[in-house]
């Protein structure tokens, strides 16, 4: 199994509240990304990184921001939590010769009341 | 129309059938497709890579046809512990987009 890790695993927080979620890899990727997973919409791309200090948006940043101060970490920061945000978020990397595959971290449950 | 499709299922097979799954892309561009599997409330865990017209491992075969846009996935001798969702996945942009499916959901019973 990659080594990626999610810190925390689950989380209650509640409407208004910054929160901010944790990636940490071992293998030393030079991409990494997160996602979100809900029913009926299959994981969608929030935000990727493709270096340290570069990051893009993917489909669904609005109300999201990311950071990735060393190769190893990658952190997704609600700035003000709302409902709709309420999802399982997933870290996944890739390495630039995989071949596209990317890995995914065990994820992190988040509710937002 | 999503750009990646995927029956839902259920699929509910005996053990030891063959069961196969489609998938149809609408992006003529994607240049690369993942089968993964992912089992309840875990992540997914990459199960096949498709590169050219398809791939084989073990009890598992997908093929891509890019005339008709779609990828299958085959399940030889169903395993209980085949049971989970399996998700389509197409990569563009470079291949670091991906862009997945919904899943089909396979149950094998004894």
């Amino acid at each position: 199994d990659a080594g990626i890790t999610q810190s925390p695993r689950h989380k209650v927080t509640e409407t208004g509240t910054p929160v901010t979620l944790r990636c940490h890899q071992t293998e030393n990727h030079r991409y990494m990304y997160w996602y979100r997973q809900d029913p009926g919409h299959g994981l969608r791309l929030i935000h990727y990184s493709y270096g340290v200090k570069d990051t893009d948006k993917g489909e669904v940043s609005d109300g999201y921001s990311v950071s990735r101060s060393k190769t190893e970490d990658f952190l997704l920061t609600l700035e003000s939590a709302t409902s709709s945000q309420t999802s399982v978020y997933f870290c996944a990397i890739s390495g630039s010769g995989s071949g596209y595959e990317q890995y995914f971290g065990p994820g992190t449950r988040l509710t937002v009341t | 129309r999503k750009e990646v499709e995927q029956d839902p299922g259920p699929f509910n097979v005996p053990e030891g059938a063959t069961v196969a799954f489609n998938c149809t892309y609408s992006n003529s561009a994607s240049q690369s497709f993942f089968w993964y599997r992912q089992d309840c409330r875990k992540e997914p865990k990459l199960l096949m890579s498709v590169y050219s017209s398809g791939n084989e491992d073990g009890r598992f075969t997908a093929q891509l046809n890019r005339a008709s846009q779609y990828i299958s996935l085959l399940i030889r001798d169903s395993k209980l512990s085949d049971s989970a969702t399996y998700l389509c996945v197409g990569a563009t942009g470079g291949g670091n987009k991906l862009t997945f499916g919904t899943g089909t959901q396979l149950k094998v019973e004894l």
